[in-house]
């Protein structure tokens, strides 16, 4: 089974409107680590937002907030007034255990923001 | 800025060639870094963890042989594409995490390698 199910390939949104990028996961570790990037066209890889299993509350980074639901395994990116900038491939990425750095990826999402 | 570089950023080579990537840390020291590959708009695929002074650890899968991984000091991680063909073609990305951060890795930005 898939660890990380990122089910839209392909998302738009208008210029300063908000928009969710849904992910979900699988793991039976009770520490695990979810994270969010972004990917623009050149390549790099941008660390948006970090959630933990143990945190209480939902990340929030600035335009960016994760939308955890412990119970339904998913946590979804949130990212407000949207922006041009913000057209990117977005992944959801999950860290299970203590094992920094080693992280399974999902799919990724295409997000094309429209003036 | 930056925290973690990867050197070429670019590389074109032919076939049967040997390629050397670097992945550096900067200013801050990282035992662990590990490797991912990138087929283009696909996923991230963890190909191996790179440890300083040990053995690196492959996922299934990967050919140990193929993609040499030499992790020489604190801060500095190599990836040896030997013998290169066309289907090694890819986008190669270095990650490293802080060890004081554990929710952070830092990526680099990232090796395109064009074989022909």
């Amino acid at each position: 089974a898939q660890k990380i199910t990122q089910t839209q390939p392909g998302m738009f949104v208008q210029e300063k409107e908000a928009v969710t990028l849904d992910c979900t996961y699988d793991t039976s570790d009770p520490s695990y680590g979810l994270f969010w990037y972004k990917q623009p066209s050149s390549g790099e890889m941008i660390f948006l937002i970090y959630q933990g299993s143990y945190d209480q509350q939902n990340a929030t980074e600035g335009r960016y907030s994760l939308n955890f639901q412990k119970a339904r395994k998913s946590a979804n990116l949130v990212i407000s007034a949207s922006q041009l900038g913000d057209s990117a491939m977005y992944f959801c990425a999950m860290r299970e255990g203590r094992n920094a750095g080693k992280s399974t990826f999902g799919d990724g999402t295409t997000l094309t923001v429209k003036p | 800025g930056a925290v973690v570089s990867q050197h070429p950023s670019w590389v074109i080579c032919k076939s049967g060639t040997s390629v050397k990537i670097e992945c550096r840390s900067l200013d801050f020291q990282a035992t662990t870094m590990f490797w991912y590959r990138q087929f283009p708009k696909q996923s991230l695929m963890l190909m191996a963890t790179s440890n300083e002074g040990s053995k690196a650890t492959y996922e299934q899968g990967v050919e140990k042989d193929k993609f040499l991984i030499n992790h020489a000091s604190l801060t500095l991680s190599t990836l040896t594409v030997t013998s290169a063909h066309p289907e090694d073609s890819s986008f190669y990305i270095c990650s490293a995490p802080m060890s004081l951060a554990l929710e952070t890795q830092y990526f680099g930005p990232g090796t395109r390698l064009l074989v022909l």
